[in-house]
């Protein structure tokens, strides 16, 4: 049973513009939603996180929303950049302290210049 | 500040061999963590440690892996004997609550 899912594999984008990466997940216990970006042959690094109790945060070029709601969160990138390409994973918590995480499978990100 | 070390990067063996992956954290951090990532999925949490402490190791298929941290710092996960669906990244992360969760390079496994 996939608590975290990231339904696209894959998803392409011109420079300049917003790339847009879902997440839907299934626990309501999930507290805290972080989003990992993670180039070949390297560890996950940790990009943005929000938590249950906002609906919004933004980090320069990134910003987070969520829906509780609809169990949905999203990332936004702009301007997206040839550098962003990468695997971007969803992840959630029960807690804010990184406790036993549960990761989407990752979407791809291409930026063609 | 030097990040989480692991070792070998790449390992290649047969079925039913046996194998072992070591990790170095980040200096001060408490919990330790071991996730396998196959391909085309997300990481999936293996183990977590608190100091020497398990945390949590309900996924752990505890037949055939083990893993432990003596002295609350490096960790060593072994699998002994392997199997062909065992082919993943062995990720090893370590966090503390002031800095979040850090992931090493990962191991990247074969067996064949």
């Amino acid at each position: 049973d996939q608590q975290v899912k990231q339904n696209s594999p894959s998803l392409s984008v011109q420079e300049g513009r917003i790339s847009i990466l879902n997440c839907d997940y299934t626990n309501s216990m999930f507290d805290y939603f972080l989003w990992y970006k993670k180039y070949p042959a390297e560890g996950p690094t940790f990009l943005i996180s929000i938590s249950s109790i906002k609906d919004k945060n933004e980090d320069g070029r990134f910003t987070v929303f969520l829906n509780k709601s609809a169990k949905h969160l999203s990332l936004h990138i702009v301007p997206s950049q040839p550098g962003d390409s990468a695997v971007y994973f969803c992840a959630a918590s029960v807690d804010n302290a990184g406790n036993m995480l549960t990761f989407g499978g990752g979407t791809r990100l291409m930026v063609k210049p | 500040e030097a990040g989480v070390a692991q070792s070998p990067r790449y390992k290649i063996i047969e079925k039913r061999q046996s194998v072992a992956f070591w990790c170095n954290p980040i200096s001060g951090h408490a919990t330790l963590y071991w996730y396998q990532q196959i391909l085309g999925q997300g990481p999936k949490l293996l183990i977590q440690f608190q100091n020497n402490g398990v945390v949590d190791d309900s996924q752990l298929p505890k037949d055939r892996f083990s893993a432990e941290r003596l002295k609350g710092v490096d960790s060593t996960l072994k699998i002994q004997p392997a199997k062909l669906e065992d082919s993943a990244v062995y990720l090893c992360a370590s966090s503390s609550p002031r800095d979040g969760v850090f992931f090493g390079p990962g191991t990247r496994l074969t067996v064949l």
